[in-house]
């Protein structure tokens, strides 16, 4: 069975400092990795994806990510926290299928 | 690009009524999927058409839920007899075949069951 977690379900961070969101999954199949982000009473928009090519990924809004397969993770970071950037953030997995299996989502405040 | 659209964005009704959902797709997209996303939870996928034939449903999809994709371009999705657990938002999502994982998501409906 494939599973995606996400630790920490709040983070709190201060303007201009590091964005950091925790994302580990398990999967039987290499996987396929996303991260979305949600604005409230919104859809999700795509900020990345892994799909096997380039470990370290670059997305929109200046966030980034890395698959560690030894590790079976697929953190999200960004270097300089914007007001903006407070909102709700899913780590999803496509493996077997073409569903999307999310995490639990992890709501990111930012402090002025 | 006008971007998955969906609607209503929220609807209200009471118990036992039936609702209705449409989605309209990326229009080259030929995969279109839904998902039910709970409050404070990731989505959850419901079911997954591929041009107009249902490939895939989940167990969530009780059989008050049926979801249909006629002329392989927009979806609804309705539930029957509708229970307060049904309140959630409804995400529907669309993608090009193949190579082309991504899903591009609509702003979903929110759907409130008093």
């Amino acid at each position: 069975a494939q599973s995606v977690t996400q630790l920490g379900s709040h983070v709190s961070v201060s303007e201009g400092a590091l964005v950091l969101l925790r994302c580990n999954y398990s999967s039987s199949v290499p996987p396929y990795l996303f991260w979305y982000v949600q604005y409230p009473n919104q859809g999700l928009q795509l900020l990345l994806k892994y799909t096997s090519a380039a470990t370290l990924v670059k997305g929109i809004n200046g966030f980034e990510a890395e698959f560690k397969k030894s590790e079976t993770s697929f953190h999200l970071t960004k270097p300089s926290a914007h007001m903006s950037d407070a909102a709700e953030y899913f780590c999803a997995l496509k493996a077997a299928g073409n569903k999307l299996t999310f995490g639990g989502g992890t709501r990111v405040l930012v402090k002025p | 690009d006008t971007g998955v659209s969906q609607d209503p964005r929220h609807k209200i009704t009471k118990r036992g009524q039936n609702v209705t959902f449409r989605c309209d797709p990326i229009s080259e997209h030929n995969r279109l999927y839904w998902y039910r996303q709970t409050l404070g939870q990731g989505p959850e996928f419901l079911t997954y058409f591929q041009n107009e034939a249902q490939l895939e449903k989940s167990r969530l999809l009780s059989d008050r839920f049926s979801a249909e994709r006629p002329k392989g371009s927009f979806s609804t999705l309705e539930i029957q007899r509708t229970e307060q657990g049904d309140s959630a938002m409804y995400l529907c999502a669309s993608s090009l075949g193949g190579q082309y994982y991504e899903q591009y998501f609509g702003p979903g409906t929110r759907l409130t069951v008093t």
